[in-house]
Formats: C-alpha cells, sequence, structure tokens
C-alpha cells in the first residue's frame, strides 16, 4: 500500500496569507490526524478527523481549521499567517482509533516571512 | 500539555552500544508507543504496548512498561549509525472518547561511528 502522502512538502509565505495543506491517508484509513512540530514545542496535536467528522482537538486558535473528505483525504487551512506558525506540519492516518498505530506522512514545512 | 516525558533528552553513544530510553507519563493510559524521527522528516512507528503488557521485542528493540510507575523504558541493542534519530514516546488514552496520542518532547539520540 502507499504511505501516507503531504502536499506541497515545502512552502513559503508571508504574515497575514493563508494556506491550505493537504494529506491523503493510506487506502482504508479513516482516521487522520495533524500535528504542528517546532523546536520549543515539540509535536502539539492540531485535531483529528474520522468520517468527516472532527473527533478531537487541540488547543490552537480558530486560525487553525481542517476538514476531511468521504474519500477520508484531509486538508487543515491556516488563515491570517503568524511568524510563530513557521513548523513542521505532520499528518497521520490510522484505521480507526487515532490512540492506535499512526502512519506519519512526510510533512509540510511551512516558513512565514 | 505533553503526557509524556522522554529521558535523556540527549543521549550519544558509540556504535555497538546499548541505548535506553526512558518515558513517563502523567494519566491512565490505554497504551504506549514508540516512534522514531529523522532529522525533519515524519516519524515511523516502532513498536506498540498496551496497558496490560510488560514487556515486548522487536528484533534489536526491546520496551518494558511499568504502569505502577507509569513509565516506559526503551532499548535499543547493538546500536548502528543508521539509528541516530529522535525517539518519542507517545500515550493513547485510556476511557472516554479522547481519541488521540499524545507526544513527548523526544530523546536525540547520535550513534558514532
Amino acid at each position: 500500500k502507499a504511505g501516507v502522502t503531504q502536499t506541497p512538502r515545502y512552502l513559503i509565505k508571508t504574515r497575514g496569507q493563508q494556506v491550505t495543506l493537504s494529506c491523503s491517508p493510506i487506502s482504508g484509513h479513516r482516521s487522520v490526524s495533524w500535528y504542528q512540530q517546532t523546536p520549543g514545542q515539540g509535536l502539539q496535536f492540531l485535531f483529528e478527523y474520522f468520517s468527516e467528522t472532527q473527533r478531537n482537538k487541540g488547543n490552537f486558535p480558530g486560525r487553525f481549521s481542517g476538514r476531511q473528505f468521504s474519500n477520508s483525504r484531509s486538508e487543515m487551512n491556516v488563515s491570517t499567517l503568524e511568524l510563530g506558525d513557521s513548523a513542521l506540519y505532520l499528518c497521520a492516518s490510522s484505521l480507526i482509533q487515532s490512540q492506535e498505530t499512526q502512519y506519519f506522512g512526510p510533512g509540510t514545512r511551512l516558513l512565514v516571512l | 500539555s505533553q503526557q509524556g516525558e522522554e529521558d535523556p533528552q540527549a543521549l550519544s553513544i558509540q556504535e555497538g552500544e546499548n541505548a535506553t530510553m526512558n518515558c513517563s507519563y502523567k494519566t491512565s493510559i490505554n497504551n504506549l508507543q514508540w516512534y522514531r524521527q529523522n532529522s525533519g522528516r515524519g516519524l515511523v512507528h516502532l513498536i506498540l504496548i498496551r496497558s496490560n503488557e510488560r514487556e515486548k521485542h522487536s528484533g534489536r528493540l526491546r520496551v518494558t512498561l511499568d504502569t505502577s510507575k507509569k513509565s516506559s523504558s526503551l532499548l535499543i541493542t547493538a546500536s548502528r549509525a543508521a539509528d541516530t534519530a529522535s525517539y518519542f514516546c507517545a500515550t493513547g488514552p485510556s476511557g472516554g472518547s479522547n481519541y488521540k496520542l499524545t507526544f513527548g518532547k523526544g530523546t536525540l539520540l547520535t550513534v558514532n561511528p
């Protein structure tokens, strides 16, 4: 099976812009989770989607949003970008429960100037 | 906030030596997992141990879990330069509808040839 794919791999934006990141889970996986990774804060959970519904959400402002489509593909959107949003954004999929083994994509590295 | 806390934060050893990393957590768990991350890339799942298990092996990896002390350890035997990476523990909570893994900040392992 193909692994988790994320697009784009690298992105440079300026403050105030918005960005959309995409994640395609492993075929058959229904749970998709998103994480933000920075040197200072480590891996921070953003949200998790299952069957097109947000099932869990981390402590991030409303500028961070996401959605999941019927084919389990997921997108996350960050509006009004801030310098502090520069990070590696990781997507992970799992079969049903995101507590179980997660399979990570390579990540999207976002730089906000 | 981080549930798992890895110790040490950084570890440097020679090739062929064993590496031991520890993880402590705070709340009841369903399972505990270890992941590896090579610099700036996605995480790779190594091993999952459930709360009713005490020890698990996978190749050169040995994981122990002590739920009474809320701690786990990861042992990598006969280390290789290719084992150089960050290692994270992640906990899956028990009960409730909190379908997410919570990651620690990781241990950076450097294996010198």
